[in-house]
């Protein structure tokens, strides 16, 4: 059975400073990617980031990173410099098999000025 | 502009009146799925579809119908709305069996069943 856990239902972080969003998955499949959106007040699901089971190197975006570990099952993501605007609800999710997507319970973040 | 559009995106609703929300895209995916987002629960599947007339239970399909009679178009159901489903709905879709398939999301519809 596929499983994403995410044990942080808030975080806070000083803008400019960076954060960390946990984020551990569990499968059997040998294939699977792993996701992370944001979610705004206003509700939309924003894509963020993907790293794939077979990826060698830490996917990036921007001001986004995905630290993954592979052996420990952790795929946590990192934002850098935080701004205001980065305020929302995350959701970190698994591809395995079909296209099938899991999410986690998500994290709120709430960026102080 | 690729993207999934849903309607309507509120409704308010009373126990037992059928309803539909929609659900189209424009992007010649061949997948499509719906889902719940519920407060301290994530989004949970609740159908999916890998192509026209192939649909598929997900995690919570219990109360819920759909259909894929176009590729476009992935409607769900709902005949006898109850409070508890009472939730945000969201469709997606993307194209099947790529390694890195990104879900292209909807907007949401705000459903509340009295």
């Amino acid at each position: 059975a596929q499983k994403i856990t995410q044990t942080q239902p808030g975080m806070f972080v000083q803008e400019k400073e960076a954060v960390t969003l946990d984020c551990t998955y569990d499968t059997s499949d040998p294939s699977y990617g792993l996701f992370w959106y944001k979610q705004p007040s206003s509700g939309e699901m924003i894509f963020l980031i993907y790293q794939g089971s077979y990826d060698q190197q830490n996917a990036t975006e921007g001001r986004y990173s995905l630290n993954f570990q592979k052996a420990r099952k952790s795929a946590n993501l990192v934002i850098s410099a935080s701004q205001l605007g980065d305020s929302a609800m995350y959701f970190c999710a698994m591809r395995a098999g079909a296209n099938n997507l899991f999410f986690g319970t998500g994290t709120r973040l709430t960026v102080i000025p | 502009e690729a993207q999934v559009t849903q309607n309507p995106r509120y409704l308010i609703t009373v126990t037992g009146k059928k309803l539909t929300v929609t659900c189209s895209q424009n992007m010649n995916h061949e997948y499509m799925s719906w889902y719940r987002q519920d407060p301290g629960l994530g989004l949970r599947q609740i159908y999916y579809s890998m192509n026209v007339e192939v649909t598929d239970k997900g995690d919570v399909p219990e109360g819920y119908k759909v259909s894929r009679k176009e590729k476009r178009n992935f409607p769900l159901i709902l005949e006898s709305p109850s409070p508890n489903q009472t939730s945000l709905y969201f469709c997606a879709s993307t194209f099947f069996g790529t390694d890195y398939n990104e879900q292209f999301f909807g907007p949401g519809t705000r459903l509340t069943v009295l």
